[in-house]
């Protein structure tokens, strides 16, 4: 069974700095997916990363794909508060559809 | 364009009961998958059905089922509900799968088992 595991599981960081969580899985996937979680809301789709060395950006988030070390970082620049939220990466492989724990992130002003 | 719709968005039962929870894909979409979430074991993957299809299924008891209708709408069922049961299911509609990229996720619903 695939494991993907994030870390940090909780982050707090004050506006404007900057940091990266990471997201490592166990053996190969075929694409890999970051979400964002308000509390008590669904998951918004953030980016999808289909072959190593993609990178995509969107506003202050940032993620990068890294398939030879089984490796996907989310960097976040110049935090604002509007960014906390709970950040999950996900995997999939073959038919199944794998989910990491999640990284509780706040930001303060 | 309106979004992925699941009712109901809460509801309580108890124990030994069964649920019927449905989702609504997003107009021309043809995928839609679950998920379960719980604090305990976090997001997991239920089943994933495609033109009415079940086309993936996750590691889940018989108890956890659901189908797809000819418009794409979707149900699952849970039966003989048990306490660790209780948790957010979430539905997620996309074109054509998790092949083509993203997914949209409705707002949930919301389970309690007493």
């Amino acid at each position: 069974e695939l494991k993907v595991e994030q870390n940090p599981l909780f982050l707090s960081m004050q506006e404007g700095k900057n940091y990266t969580i990471y997201c490592n899985y166990s053996t190969t996937s075929d694409r890999l997916y970051w979400y964002r979680q308000d509390p008590g809301k669904s998951l918004e789709s953030l980016f999808v990363l289909l072959s190593n060395g993609a990178v995509k950006q969107e506003g202050r988030l940032m993620a990068s794909l890294d398939t030879k070390a089984r490796l996907s970082t989310l960097h976040i620049t110049a935090a604002v508060h509007d960014l906390s939220a709970t950040y999950f990466c996900a995997v999939t492989t073959g038919n199944q559809f794998y989910f990491g724990t999640g990284t509780s992130l706040t930001v303060i002003p | 364009k309106a979004g992925v719709t699941q009712t109901p968005r809460y509801l309580i039962k108890t124990r030994g009961q069964q649920v019927t929870l449905s989702c609504s894909p997003i107009s021309g979409h043809r995928s839609v998958s679950w998920y379960q979430q719980t604090p305990g074991q976090g997001l997991q993957f239920l089943f994933e059905y495609f033109s009415e299809t079940q086309r993936n299924k996750g590691n889940f008891p018989g108890r956890f089922s659901g189908r797809q209708f000819s418009n794409s709408r979707s149900e699952m069922n849970v039966s003989t509900l048990e306490l660790g049961d209780s948790a957010l299911y979430l539905c997620a509609s996309s074109l054509e799968g998790w092949g083509t990229g993203e997914l949209f996720f409705g707002e949930g619903s919301r389970l309690t088992v007493l």
